[in-house]
């Protein structure tokens, strides 16, 4: 099994600041990994697929990149919604999730 | 628009049985493969299983394998999880989620709200 490794576990930012999230796969997943936000009492989003195209209607300030085993989310400056929890998911072999990374507010 | 329903959750004792269903609409159910996705209170996700088109092909986490059975209702637009011998560390919230492909790989492109199922005596 794939096991994805995510960090930081918690990541404080102030809003209208850059946040860079980091997930890292035991062994490559080529560019087989999507990035999903989850707020709470809701489901989980798919923000990023193929590691780094934005999925429909998704804005512009999330992007994502790597491949192999190293990948990054990046949300270029912060907004009052992007509080959440983001989960990376590779399926480049069957589908495993990180453990998520928290981004709250500093 | 997709939506996605998910019923069917609630307390069961330790060995006892469930049966999820998902509504699925505002998309061609029976071209989709479908998934269910599991989150214990206040963990991360993990993927329970996948079931193809038209229902022929179906995959399990080795953790469910064996109890649990997915199945689908293309007539119904209607996906299905049959949960039996069911353990307190299969208390969770499942999500019924739709399978998109990219061309390289299988992803989950939309999620249901979710259904709690608690296991308990």
């Amino acid at each position: 099994e794939i096991v994805m490794t995510q960090s930081p576990a918690t990541l404080s930012v102030s809003p209208g600041e850059r946040a860079t999230l980091s997930c890292r796969a035991s062994q490559s997943v080529s560019s087989n990994l999507a990035w999903y936000q989850q707020k709470p009492g809701q489901a989980p989003r798919l923000l990023i697929y193929g590691a780094s195209t934005r999925a429909t209607g998704i804005p512009v300030r999330f992007s994502g990149s790597g491949s192999g085993t190293e990948f990054t989310l990046t949300i270029s400056s912060l907004q009052s919604e992007d509080f959440a929890v983001y989960y990376c998911q590779q399926y480049n072999n069957w589908r495993t999730f990180g453990q998520g990374t928290k981004l709250e507010i500093k | 628009e997709v939506q996605l329903l998910e019923s069917g959750g609630g307390l069961v004792q330790p060995g006892g049985s469930l049966r999820l269903s998902c509504a699925a609409s505002g998309f061609t159910f029976s071209s989709y493969d479908m998934s269910w996705v599991r989150q214990a209170p206040g963990k991360g996700l993990e993927w329970v299983s996948a079931i193809n088109t038209g229902g022929g092909s179906t995959y399990y986490a080795d953790s469910v394998k064996g109890r649990f059975t997915i199945s689908r209702d293309n007539s119904k637009n209607t996906l299905y999880l049959q949960m039996n011998s069911l353990r307190a560390e299969d208390t969770a919230v499942f999500y019924c989620a739709k399978v998109h492909y990219d061309g390289s790989g299988y992803l989950f492109d939309s999620w249901g709200q979710g259904t709690l199922v608690t296991v308990s005596s």
